[in-house]
């Protein structure tokens, strides 16, 4: 069935610096990737999504690619803060699909 | 996502006891998603509804009921059936379009006692 695989697990970064997770999908059909940040003890929120009509997507420090030919996608964060840190989720859906098939989190910690 | 509201934030069940977890959304959203989060954990599906009357299993179903009577409330039970229930259950509401993203309420933390 469909899956999104999610790397790393956990990533420890030092504040100012940059912080990127990377996804794949194995659905062609995937269309839709929404990224998802969630707090300790907190609802998943929406914080950048990209659709596959485009290759890249910014919003202010945070950034997300998509390689349809590879069935990549990625969530770039520049000049991360203390705030930054957090649980990501990546997620795919096609417009068959009545779900979002999410992958397996990532545990993002800034070091002051 | 402040449209959907969870009650309550916080549940115990006694062993053998069904106990229902209420989800309520004011953004005529016609898709309602619930989900299971077990510590340090991704998210695991449940069960879905795309529209009123009618929902389908997810991924993990078993010890788990619905029902989608109106379009703004989709209540989850965990019955006894359910021997490991003890998680952070989201659910999530989208329009249900093809590519629309889904917007989750605060969540219900379930323990047993």
């Amino acid at each position: 069935g469909e899956n999104v695989e999610q790397h790393p697990s956990t990533l420890s970064v030092q504040e100012g610096d940059s912080a990127v997770i990377k996804c794949t999908y194995s659905d062609s059909a995937s269309n839709y990737f929404p990224w998802y940040k969630q707090e300790l003890g907190k609802r998943p929120q929406l914080i950048i999504d990209i659709r596959s009509n485009v290759g890249e997507k910014k919003d202010q420090r945070i950034a997300v690619t998509l390689n349809k030919t590879a069935k990549h996608f990625s969530l770039h964060i520049t000049e991360t803060q203390p705030e930054d840190s957090a649980v990501y989720f990546c997620a795919a859906m096609s417009s068959s699909a009545s779900k979002i098939i999410f992958g397996s989190g990532t545990r993002l910690s800034i070091r002051p | 996502d402040g449209g959907i509201t969870q009650s309550p934030k916080y549940l115990f069940r006694k062993e053998g006891q069904n106990v229902t977890l209420s989800c309520e959304q004011n953004l005529n959203h016609d898709a309602m998603y619930w989900y299971r989060q077990d510590p340090g954990q991704g998210l695991r599906l449940i069960y879905y509804s795309q529209i009123v009357n009618d929902f389908q299993k997810g991924d993990i179903a078993e010890g788990y009921s619905v029902s989608r009577e109106k379009k703004e409330s989709f209540p989850l039970t965990v019955t006894s059936a359910q021997k490991n229930p003890t998680a952070f259950y989201l659910c999530a509401s989208s329009t249900g379009l093809a590519g629309q993203t889904q917007y989750f309420g605060p969540g219900t933390r379930l323990l047993v006692l």
